[in-house]
Parts: structure tokens; sequence; C-alpha cells
């Protein structure tokens, strides 16, 4: 069965250090990997995705993710943070399908709560 | 273009009672998902719609869960005789269904507070 592992459940850190989530799936097969975020009193937002292609992906507001099909791994990064990027991390995992019907049900893992000190 | 919406935002009800969760997605998305997430954990798939079928329930936790989804639209997931245990956040999401679902991503409500007394 699928799975996701995120390694850090919570992450305090000053604004303007550097952020590594990490991010670990179990899966033999293609799959669709993804990192959503959810701010404050708002609902799950899309931040990066990847289905293919070059494994380093840009999302919103600075944020990228590497996929190292090697390591099982989709750790989600970010240079600078800010202080607005206090929030839960959310990393997901689902089948690339290629048939009809096939559920694209996301795994995720537990998420990482992420507190950025001004 | 409008969201995901779920309604009621919050609901309290007392053990033994049944619950209506709604959910209306984007227009146009064919396909429709339900999770759940209990404090302190991840979200965890409870089914799927395509349309207005239901080809994986897998993740119902017992027989007194259901969904249904009608005119490829709204979708209602009802709970039986609640439990404490079924005290969660309720989110509903949808996405286009593109065939065989490659390259389909999945869109987020604002889910449903469920606690049980």
């Amino acid at each position: 069965a699928q799975s996701v592992s995120q390694h850090n459940h919570h992450v305090i850190l000053s604004e303007a250090a550097s952020l590594e989530l990490g991010c670990n799936y179990s899966y033999g097969g293609t799959v669709n990997l993804f990192w959503y975020v959810q701010y404050p009193g708002q609902h799950l937002q899309l931040l990066l995705k990847y289905f293919s292609g070059d494994p380093l992906v840009k999302g919103i507001k600075g944020f990228e993710a590497e996929f190292i099909k090697s390591k099982f791994s989709f750790n989600l990064r970010k240079p600078s943070v800010q202080w607005s990027d206090t929030a839960e991390y959310f990393c997901a995992v689902s089948r690339a399908v290629n048939y009809g019907g096939a559920t694209n049900k996301l795994i995720f893992g537990t998420g990482t709560l992420l507190a950025v000190q001004p | 273009g409008a969201g995901v919406s779920q309604s009621p935002s919050n609901k309290v009800t007392e053990k033994g009672k049944d619950v209506e969760l709604r959910c209306d997605p984007i227009s146009g998305h064919t396909a429709l998902y339900w999770y759940r997430q209990r404090l302190g954990q991840g979200l965890e798939f409870l089914i799927y719609f395509q349309g207005n079928s239901a080809p994986d329930k897998s993740g119902l936790p017992s027989d007194r869960f259901s969904a249904e989804r009608t005119g490829e639209s709204v979708s209602t997931l009802t709970i039986q005789r609640t439990q404490q245990e079924d005290s969660a956040v309720y989110l509903c999401a949808s996405s286009q269904g593109l065939a065989g679902g490659y390259a389909d991503t999945q869109y987020f409500g604002p889910g449903t507070r469920l606690t049980v007394l």
C-alpha cells in the first residue's frame, strides 16, 4: 500500500532562514506528487505539483521541490522564509494511472507545522 | 471562478444522531473526493466519484458512512448513528477528471468540522 512520510512534524525558523521539509513515499509505480499548504484559518491550497518532466518544480510564493526517484523523495524547499509562510504543509502522492475510472485518490503525509518567527 | 464549497462549516451533534455534509464542486469538474482529517493526523481518503458513480469507496470506515452524488454536481456524505471517533474535519475536493486521471489536480473546499458529543 502507498504511504507518505513527513519527517518533520513541527519546524520553527526565523525569517530569512532556509527551509527544507522532507517527504518520502512508498510506491513502486509511477506517481504524481503534490505539496499542499494550509494557512491559519484557510483551506488547503496547492503549492506545487510534479507529474513528469523536469524533476525540479517551482510553485507559488518562491517554493520549489525536487523529485528524486531513486530516493522516493519529494522535498520542499524555500531559500528564505517569511513570517507569512507560517502554515501547515502536506505532502501527497497519487498513482499516475492511464485508464478511465481509476481513482486518483491522494495519500497524504501527516503534515509539517511551520512557524516562522519575525 | 468559484471554488469548492462545503456546508455546514461546523456541525455539533450528539452521539447516535445522523448527519449530512454537503459538497458543491467546481463547475464542470467530473471527479469528486471526500477526505477526513482527524486531529493530529493527515488526511485520509474516504470515497471517489467519477460523475455520479463511485468506483472507489475503499476508504469509508464503516457501513455507517455513505455518500451520493447527483447531477454530476452536488455530493452528500451521510454518517448514521454518529460516534465520538467520527469527530473530524471532512474535506471535499474536486478535479477535472482528466482521462485516466493523468495530470489531474484536486482542489479542496474549506471543510466541515464535525464534533460528536
